[in-house]
């Protein structure tokens, strides 16, 4: 059961434009949510949060939204750098603590 | 660098035996999480602790074990292993054991296991 999915394998932007990544889940019991990049041969890296109590948060060039009615949340990157190529993952976890569920990763391309 | 520390970087071992993979979480963190990377599976959380005890279990199997010591370092040990344990396992940590205000749980680089 997939409890968090992100539909989109990869995603090819050029630089400069806007990266969008979407994921959406199902576990209505989810209170937060996070994304975090990965490198080949690296562990995750986090890069930005948000409790469902809001439905924007802004980190420099990273927005998180949450669409809590859709359960439905998505990364914007703008503007793209050919150093944001990577896999993108969302996570979600349950109210209180523990359990980390991740998505299936997007592989984001920026071309130069 | 996350400050999360894994060994060993990689390991290679029969079916059937046994090996244990050490973490060291990052300076003054209590949490301690344990994830498997496997090509099929994605990450899935295995098992986390806090200050020693045990918090939160996921999909750990029976063969596998995990502890926290009081130094706060965690061991992850495998046992009777098969093919299909072959995956990149991580090690994460937290300073508190809540996802709330803000804590963020910070990965290691992970050790590669290969079962043959």
């Amino acid at each position: 059961d997939q409890q968090v999915k992100q539909n989109s394998p990869s995603l090819s932007v050029q630089e400069g434009r806007i990266s969008i990544l979407n994921c959406d889940y199902t576990n209505s019991m989810f209170d937060y949510f996070l994304w975090y990049k990965k490198y080949p041969a690296e562990g995750p890296t986090f890069l930005i949060s948000i409790s469902s109590i809001k439905d924007k948060n802004e980190d420099g060039r990273f927005t998180v939204f949450l669409n809590k009615s859709a359960k439905h949340l998505s990364l914007h990157i703008v503007p793209s750098q050919p150093g944001d190529s990577a896999v993108y993952f969302c996570a979600a976890s349950p109210f209180s603590y523990g359990k980390l569920t991740f998505g299936q990763g997007t592989i984001l391309t920026v071309h130069p | 660098d996350s400050g999360v520390t894994q060994t060993p970087k990689h390991l290679i071992t029969a079916t059937g035996q046994r090996v244990t993979l050490r973490c060291s979480p990052r300076s003054g963190d209590l949490s301690v999480y344990w994830y498997q990377q496997s090509l099929d599976q994605g990450l899935q959380f295995l098992i986390q602790y806090y200050n020693g005890e045990e918090r939160a279990k996921g999909n750990i199997l029976e063969r596998f074990s995990a502890q926290q010591f009081p130094d706060l370092h965690s061991e992850l040990n495998l046992s009777s292993l098969e093919l299909g344990d072959s995956a990149l396992y991580f090690c994460a940590s937290s300073g508190r054991d809540s996802y709330r205000s803000g804590n963020t749980i910070y990965f290691g680089e992970g050790s590669w296991l290969t079962v043959v």
